[in-house]
């Protein structure tokens, strides 16, 4: 079974609509990411959680909201999807502190697109 | 600024040794990463190096750091068909708490 899972993997919605992709891990992991991919442009952040009630801004934040329901469990929403937010979506965990190695673990993705 | 460059592709003929350079801003950076991402799937960890480090040496795979310059590369040896994918160099930021990823080098691979 796949530690990283992401829920939906493909979503076609129309402008204006709103969205939440899931992502759910087995891994005990304290830190969980949200990142968008577009072509040329690699993966970009959107936002992070290092823990339960500990939330931040990425780097292209606007137009997104995330919630941490669990430790296992971090949404990502678009209240108001826009065509410009067509990509391929990316969760990923990582230990908390770092740990000895700072890998992070990727999910399958979930590609969306806004019509 | 936070910034990792790469080309955005790379073909080589199979069999021959492919080389995948980055260039990243962050002289602070503790490890610096090689991922590797298969048609349809998310990203992987490929390789790593420690930012004190030269040269670190895994089967197939040797990366080199060339810190004075910047500058990171990923050397492929006898590269197969099954290596066809997207390389992401990336950097730690923060303490570790943030990764930055380049824009991926796709290779390709041809017979």
């Amino acid at each position: 079974d796949a530690d990283v899972t992401q829920t939906p993997r493909n979503r076609i919605t129309k402008t204006g609509k709103r969205i939440m992709l899931e992502c759910s891990q087995t891994k005990g992991h304290d830190r969980m990411y949200w990142y968008r991919q577009d072509p040329g442009l690699g993966l970009r952040l959107i936002y992070y959680s290092f823990d339960v009630k500990d939330i931040n801004k990425g780097e292209i934040s606007d137009g997104y909201s995330v919630s941490r329901q669990a430790q296992a469990k971090f949404s990502l929403s678009l209240e108001s999807a826009i065509p410009n937010q067509t990509a391929l979506y990316f969760c990923a965990t990582s230990e908390n502190g770092g740990g000895p190695l700072p890998e992070q673990f990727f999910g399958p993705g979930t590609r969306l697109t806004v019509l | 600024g936070e910034d990792v460059e790469q080309s955005l592709f790379l073909s080589v003929r199979e069999g021959d040794s492919s080389v995948i350079n980055c260039t990243y801003t962050d002289s602070s950076s503790t490890y610096l990463y090689w991922y590797k991402q298969e048609p349809g799937a998310g990203l992987q960890l490929l390789t790593y190096i420690f930012s004190n480090m030269d040269m670190k040496q895994d089967q197939r795979l040797t990366v080199l750091l060339n810190k004075k310059d910047k500058h990171l590369s990923l050397r492929i040896a006898d590269t197969q068909t099954g290596d066809s994918a997207i390389y992401f160099c990336a950097e730690t930021l923060g303490g570790a708490s943030k990764i930055i990823f380049g824009s991926g080098t796709r290779l390709s691979i041809r017979p």
